[in-house]
């Protein structure tokens, strides 16, 4: 059962236009969600969270928003650049004696430029 | 600053050999540190996750065992590989809510 899910496995992009990735989650018990971007055979960093208490947060060119009503959540990129090509995760945390992760299966962007 | 550790960065393994991997944090104690796989064409899996020295949880039932001898050091182990198990071994810590991965193993087994 995923609880996590990116529905879209790659995305492509002009340089310079907006990239959405969209994350759809099942458990509304989870109170933190991330997203973290990977570069083959490296492990993932940490680009930007946002509190279950919050409906949006914005780091530069990064912005993250959550819906709880429909459980999802979107990462907008902008503007895109060639460097930000990489897969993308999202993850939803519940605490349960430790915060646990569940990730989704990636969003690969692919931006053109 | 706090640095995480993961080797070996890769390793290429018989079916039916043994696995240790190791991860070990810098500049934190206590940490709660986690074990990962990321599969072909998949996310990252949950594998084990640790809130002390000696205490393991296991997410999923598998091949695999986790030990945590020493505070900042997290050991993934098994006794035989199977070809399943190949995939990138992800080790992290949590900073609060915020998890930080370390740079991974690519482990295939053949």
């Amino acid at each position: 059962d995923q609880q996590v899910k990116q529905n879209s496995p790659s995305l492509s992009v002009q340089e310079g236009r907006i990239s959405i990735l969209n994350c759809d989650y099942t458990n509304s018990m989870f109170d933190y969600f991330l997203w973290y971007k990977k570069y083959p055979a490296e492990g993932p960093t940490f680009l930007i969270s946002i509190s279950s208490i919050k409906d949006k947060n914005e780091d530069g060119r990064f912005t993250v928003f959550l819906n709880k009503s429909a459980k999802h959540l979107s990462l907008h990129i902008v503007p895109s650049q060639p460097g930000d090509s990489a897969v993308y995760f999202c993850a939803a945390s519940v605490y349960s004696g430790t915060y646990k992760y569940i990730f989704g299966t990636g969003t690969r962007l692919k931006v053109l430029a | 600053s706090q640095t995480i550790h993961q080797w070996p960065a890769t390793l290429v393994q018989p079916v039916g050999s043994p696995l240790s991997l190791e991860c070990t944090v810098e500049g934190t104690s206590n940490p709660n540190l986690y074990w990962y796989r990321q599969a072909a064409g998949r996310g990252l899996q949950l594998l084990f996750y640790s809130i002390g020295i000696g205490q393991i949880s296991s997410e999923v039932p598998q091949n695999l065992s986790a030990s945590r001898p020493q505070d900042r050091q997290f050991i993934l182990s098994s006794k035989k590989l199977l070809l399943s198990d190949s995939g990138f071994y992800l080790c992290a810590w949590t900073r609060g809510d915020e998890q930080f991965f370390g740079p991974g193993t690519r482990l295939t087994v053949l």
